[in-house]
């Protein structure tokens, strides 16, 4: 079975703090992203990364970067926490251009206070 | 205006009823179509997955895809109260990057 781990489900951080959010998949799977979901707006990327040490901004990367030095881990970063990026953040990984591939980890809900 | 339109609901139905949710979508692009169910507090699960028009069934899940009218419908027959979760349509051009309906609670009451 595949599995995309994200290693951190629950979080509460402070506004102003650096926060980490790691994920690893162990599909040796190319692609890569990062969403976050929020009630009435469902799925939003963030960001993707279609190789190591590549990364695309999505539809709401303000406020966000990631890392991809190994092709099994991306993580995203939030610099400086805001209250307004308290959120479900749902990492995903796929294999090639087709869409039955693509799965997601079970999610790390953080609350910035 | 939403690139993906979706009802969320909540859409309550007894067990055993025959349960049809939808998505609108505006970019004539896209040509591959799934659909995810997700639980409470976990992560969305592919569903079905439909690339291009026309139907596609598995079990007591049919999809349909209708590229003329940028309409797409999941059925369940049956349902069950395990049915129960939050149903998500996501669609795409280059069968990657995702684009996501806001999902559509469904309860199925026993």
């Amino acid at each position: 079975d595949v599995k995309v781990t994200q290693s951190s489900r629950y979080l509460v951080k402070r506004t102003g703090e650096k926060v980490f959010l790691e994920c690893v998949q162990d599909m040796d799977h190319e692609n890569m992203f990062w969403y976050r979901q929020d009630p009435g707006l469902g799925l939003r990327l963030i960001y993707f990364s279609y190789d190591v040490k590549m990364k695309e901004k999505g539809d709401i990367p303000e406020g966000y970067s990631v890392s991809r030095e190994k092709k099994e881990r991306f993580s995203l970063i939030l610099e400086s926490a805001s209250t307004n990026q308290t959120s479900m953040y749902l990492c995903a990984s796929s294999q090639g251009p087709s869409g039955n591939t693509i799965y997601f980890g079970e999610g790390s809900w953080l609350t910035v206070v | 205006q939403k690139e993906v339109e979706q009802d969320p609901g909540p859409l309550s139905v007894p067990e055993g009823a025959i349960v049809s949710l939808n998505c609108t979508y505006s970019n004539s692009a896209f040509q591959y179509f799934m659909w995810y169910r997700q639980y409470s507090r976990k992560g969305p699960e592919l569903l079905m997955y439909t690339y291009s028009s026309g139907n596609k069934e598995d079990g007591r899940f049919t999809a349909q895809v209708d590229k003329s009218s940028k309409y797409i419908s999941l059925f369940i027959r049956d349902s069950q109260p395990s049915d129960s979760a939050t149903y998500l349509c996501a669609m795409s051009d280059d069968g990657n990057k995702l684009v996501f309906g806001a999902g559509t609670i469904l309860r199925v009451k026993s």
